[in-house]
C-alpha cells in the first residue's frame, strides 16, 4: 500500500531533550516536506527536500533540522525542543513538482 | 506568502451550496484542493493544472483562473461528511509547496 509513515503519533517531552520524528514513504517520491499546524495558522512549511542530500528552509525553520540521506526517509530533528514547538506535525511527499501531496498520519508533540 | 482563502469559516445546512476561494499574490501554475477532518491528515480532493480547467468529483467541483491567480472550490448540495477544513495547495517558486490559509466548513443537519 502506498503510504507515508510518521512516528511517533504522540509524544510528550521535556524542554531541551533532543528528539527525532521519523518519516518514510514507499512511493519513490522526489519531494518531501515537513509542516506544522497550529490553531488559526494553517499548515506552515518547516523544511523541504527535492532529492537525496538536497534540502531547503521553509517558512518556519528555526529550531528544527532535517536530513535526507535516503530517498524514502526524511526525519525531523529538534535538537533542543521548547514549549513553542508544541504543535501537530505532518510529513508529506510528492512525486513531482506539480503533483499532489500525500501526508503522514501526523505527530502531536507536546513540549513541557 | 500563503495564498489567501475566503471565507475563513462557513456554516451550512445539509443540502446548501458553498464556494471557497483561493487567491494568490504570485502566479499559480497548478492548484490542488484538500479536505482535513479534525486531528487527521489532509486528504487530496483534486488537481487543476492549467488555467480555465474545471473538474468535478461527485458534488464537489473546482475551477482555476490562471489570469486572476485564483481558484474556487464549489460544494453542491452539501452533506454532513463535507465538514472539515479545506486547503488549497500550490507550488511556490521552483520546489516549495505551500498551502492556503484554510477554510473551516461545518454542515449542520
Amino acid at each position: 500500500e502506498a503510504q507515508v509513515t510518521q512516528n511517533p503519533r504522540y509524544l510528550i517531552t521535556v524542554t531541551g531533550k533532543k528528539l527525532t520524528v521519523t518519516c518514510s514513504q514507499n512511493m519513490n517520491h522526489e519531494y518531501m516536506s515537513w509542516y506544522r499546524q497550529d490553531p488559526g495558522l494553517g499548515l506552515r512549511q518547516i523544511y523541504y527536500s527535492m532529492n537525496v542530500e538536497v534540502t531547503d528552509k521553509g517558512d518556519v525553520p528555526e529550531g528544527y533540522k532535517v536530513s535526507r540521506k535516503e530517498k524514502r526517509n526524511f526525519p525531523l530533528i529538534l535538537e533542543s525542543p521548547s514549549p513553542n514547538q508544541t504543535s501537530l506535525y505532518f510529513c508529506a511527499s510528492r512525486l513531482g513538482r506539480t503533483s499532489e501531496a500525500f501526508f503522514g498520519q501526523g505527530t502531536r508533540l507536546t513540549v513541557v | 506568502q500563503q495564498p489567501v482563502q475566503s471565507p475563513q469559516a462557513v456554516i451550512l445546512r445539509e443540502g446548501e451550496d458553498a464556494v471557497i476561494n483561493c487567491s494568490s499574490s504570485k502566479a499559480l501554475y497548478s492548484v490542488h484542493w484538500y479536505r482535513q477532518k479534525h486531528g487527521e491528515a489532509p486528504v487530496f480532493l483534486m488537481i487543476l493544472l492549467k488555467g480555465g480547467e474545471q473538474k468535478g468529483h461527485d458534488k464537489i467541483s473546482a475551477s482555476f483562473n490562471e489570469k486572476k491567480q485564483q481558484s474556487s472550490l464549489y460544494l453542491t448540495a452539501s452533506q454532513l461528511s463535507y465538514s472539515g477544513t479545506y486547503f488549497c495547495g500550490t507550488v511556490s517558486g521552483t520546489y516549495k509547496y505551500i498551502f492556503g490559509t484554510g477554510t473551516r466548513l461545518k454542515v449542520l443537519a
